[in-house]
């Protein structure tokens, strides 16, 4: 799996839009990004994936830059709730067949610790 | 139940004990994994299940550390001889199948004094 860079730490204040950044320029072009977070004494939380259109869900929007190398976790009103440790992750994602098997584990790097400032 | 259940939540160990922490994956998931947290890092892959086979335990830091998943549903990690070194959080996750998004439980908490 393609190793990604994101910085240490970043605060962002409550209600605006916290935008985490996500270096992975040597992702290949079947590897997806995935985005985790890890609240304090909680186990990681899935939040979004996506291999090269941007993506939205009921918790965040990702962005992927045309070349892929790159991408951008946004967080759009963030409440206290959303501070947490938040990692990038790209690997190759299912096939749609859940029997296809292959390496199946997630590679966690350190991520980046977003706080929000009341 | 709704998530990946583990206990015990916190376990204290004196050095040279041997413990056990177990994992209850959500019903219906064919793939586990444990994972080691040490204070401040993110989490490291130790071993993975696809129902009752250990299918990679490149992870296993040494021969001190065993998993099973006899049924293919719960799953225990078994550390002998308990070091300082493994004070950590034990992480469990589960998956439907194929790469597909991880549940992970809370973890369980093992400090070794």
């Amino acid at each position: 799996d393609a190793k990604t860079t994101q910085p240490t730490s970043m605060d962002c204040a409550e209600g605006r839009a916290a935008n985490l950044p996500c270096n992975h320029s040597t992702i290949s072009g079947n590897e997806y990004v995935y985005w985790y977070r890890q609240i304090h004494s909680q186990g990681p939380q899935y939040i979004i994936h996506g291999l090269k259109n941007n993506e939205t869900n009921e918790m965040a929007s990702l962005i992927i830059t045309e070349d892929r190398k790159s991408s951008t976790l946004i967080l759009p009103h963030a409440t206290l709730r959303d501070t947490a440790v938040y990692y990038c992750i790209v690997r190759v994602a299912s096939s749609g067949d859940l029997t296809n098997f292959g390496n199946e584990k997630l590679t966690f790097g350190t991520g980046t610790r977003l706080t929000i400032i009341p | 139940g709704a998530g990946v259940s583990q206990s015990p939540r916190y376990k204290v160990a004196k050095r040279g004990q041997d413990v056990a922490l177990r994992c209850d994956p959500i019903s219906g998931h064919v793939s586990l994994f444990w994972y080691q947290q040490a204070l401040g890092q993110g989490p490291e892959f130790l071993t993975y299940f696809q129902n009752e086979a250990q299918l990679d335990k490149s992870g296993l830091p040494s021969d001190r550390f065993f998993a099973e998943r006899p049924e293919g549903s719960v799953s225990t990690l078994k550390i002998q001889r308990t070091q300082q070194e493994d004070s950590a959080v034990y992480l469990c996750a589960s998956s439907l199948g194929a790469r597909v998004r991880y549940t992970f439980g809370s973890g369980t908490r093992l400090t070794v004094v």
